[in-house]
């Protein structure tokens, strides 16, 4: 079945830096990728998404890149701010329908 | 996007009981999907609810421990039943957003004691 593996499971950066988190999965026929970002006690939100046509999008300060040959597709965040500390998940569908969640990456963004 | 209200947002309950769950959609929807989050853990799909059919349960979950109801496009309920410690999680509904993947409840926090 699908597998979606999230990396690094927690990431720690100074604010103002960059924070990269990377996802792959094992469905070959996947074409369409989320990125959820879940503070504390609150419902994720999706922040970003890219379909398989492209294998770049950017929005402000947010970017995700994909490979589908590899498989796999990052989320960019540049310029991290204290308010991006939350966890986030990336998704992939199986099978065109259901998704399935990476683990979760908890970002802290240190002051 | 949809937006859903999910109701309770959280609830105390003793073991051996159940508790329903309600989300109400704005718009129509054909699918409804229905989340489990343990603490700490990422979100695990219980059940795929489709109106006016029998709702698609993953590996795992079993239609007598989590019966779902979605009586139209707009509504949907899960109950937990004969609840244990177990079960204490939040729980979350979810629709499409049109192309943009998927939005979500406020979540229900469960607390079996």
């Amino acid at each position: 079945g699908e597998n979606v593996e999230q990396h690094p499971s927690t990431l720690s950066v100074q604010e103002g830096d960059s924070a990269v988190i990377k996802c792959t999965y094992s469905d070959s026929a996947s074409n369409y990728f989320p990125w959820y970002k879940q503070e504390l006690g609150k419902r994720p939100q999706l922040i970003i998404d890219i379909r398989s046509n492209v294998g770049e999008k950017k929005d402000q300060r947010i970017a995700v890149t994909l490979n589908k040959t590899a498989k796999h597709f990052s989320l960019h965040i540049t310029e991290t701010q204290p308010e991006d500390s939350a966890v986030y998940f990336c998704a992939a569908p199986i099978y065109g329908q259901n998704f399935v969640f990476g683990p979760g990456t908890r970002l802290s963004v240190l002051p | 996007s949809a937006v859903i209200s999910q109701k309770p947002s959280r609830d105390i309950c003793q073991r051996g009981t159940s508790l329903t769950i309600q989300c109400q959609v704005d718009s129509q929807v054909t699918m409804m999907f229905w989340y489990r989050q343990q603490p700490g853990q990422s979100l695990t799909l219980i059940a795929t609810a489709n109106q006016g059919s029998e709702a698609t349960y993953e590996s795992g979950f079993v239609i007598d421990k989590f019966p779902i109801s979605r009586p139209n496009l707009t509504f949907s309920t899960l109950t937990v039943s004969n609840m244990s410690p177990e079960d204490s999680s939040i729980y979350l509904c979810s629709v499409e957003a049109g192309i943009r993947g998927y939005t979500f409840g406020s979540g229900t926090r469960l607390t079996v004691v």
